[in-house]
């Protein structure tokens, strides 16, 4: 059973729209969360990090929040931009990374 | 930005031959990890390595597998025997601390086994 949950599996968005992302774990405790934007065919790269103490942490456009009692953290994602079209990846890592299978979002002109 | 180097980007194999996948880590870093990501599939963690020797590893690293720093700048995965299922995108990973919290990737080998 995959400890790691992302909703939604695909989205499509119009070019300057905000959108979010979840992130539902089962991975507990941790020492901490982070997003990953994957472009295809390339590795991922890191968007935020944040502990298991911390509620939110902003890069650039992009904001991620963590509930630690709900086990939830979403990806919100603001005025979107064609590059922003990826898969956007949720790890929770303790002692190893436990990898979500991603949301593909691909924001159209 | 300091970046992980991966050679090939792609490798077609037949199988049953040996494949070697090359990556050169940011060069003051000290752990190393392989993942793969078959099509449509999430990563998947392979192996950690630190200090020249294998720290943890996956169910998916089996006997077929081997890791190797042959020289202090490459960090090779070998895949003895390969096998249809083996195709995907296996990516090297570097990091100066064990806490991961400036883990880099590479750009992927897309090996296919034939």
């Amino acid at each position: 059973k995959n400890q790691v949950e992302q909703s939604p599996q695909s989205l499509i968005i119009l070019e300057g729209k905000n959108c979010t992302l979840q992130c539902n774990y089962t991975v507990s405790p941790f020492s901490n969360l982070r997003w990953y934007k994957q472009d295809t065919g390339r590795g991922p790269v890191s968007l935020t990090i944040m502990t298991f103490s911390e509620n939110t942490k902003s890069n650039g456009r992009y904001t991620a929040t963590l509930d630690a009692d709900t086990k939830q953290s979403s990806l919100h994602i603001t005025a979107s931009q064609l590059s922003d079209s990826a898969s956007y990846i949720c790890v929770v890592s303790l002692n190893d990374m436990r990898f979500g299978a991603g949301t593909r979002l691909t924001v159209k002109p | 930005e300091p970046e992980v180097t991966q050679t090939p980007s792609h490798q077609v194999t037949q199988m049953g031959q040996e494949v070697i996948l090359r990556c050169v880590p940011i060069s003051n870093h000290l752990y190393f990890y392989w993942y793969r990501q078959i099509l449509g599939q999430k990563v998947e963690f392979l192996v950690s390595f630190y200090n020249n020797e294998i720290s943890e590893k996956s169910e998916i690293f089996d006997d077929q597998f081997s890791v190797e720093r042959p020289d202090g700048s490459n960090f090779t995965l070998k895949i003895r025997s390969t096998k249809l299922e083996d195709s995907a995108m296996y990516f090297c990973a570097s990091d100066r601390s064990r806490t991961n919290e400036k883990l880099f990737f590479g750009s992927g080998t897309q090996l296919s086994v034939l």
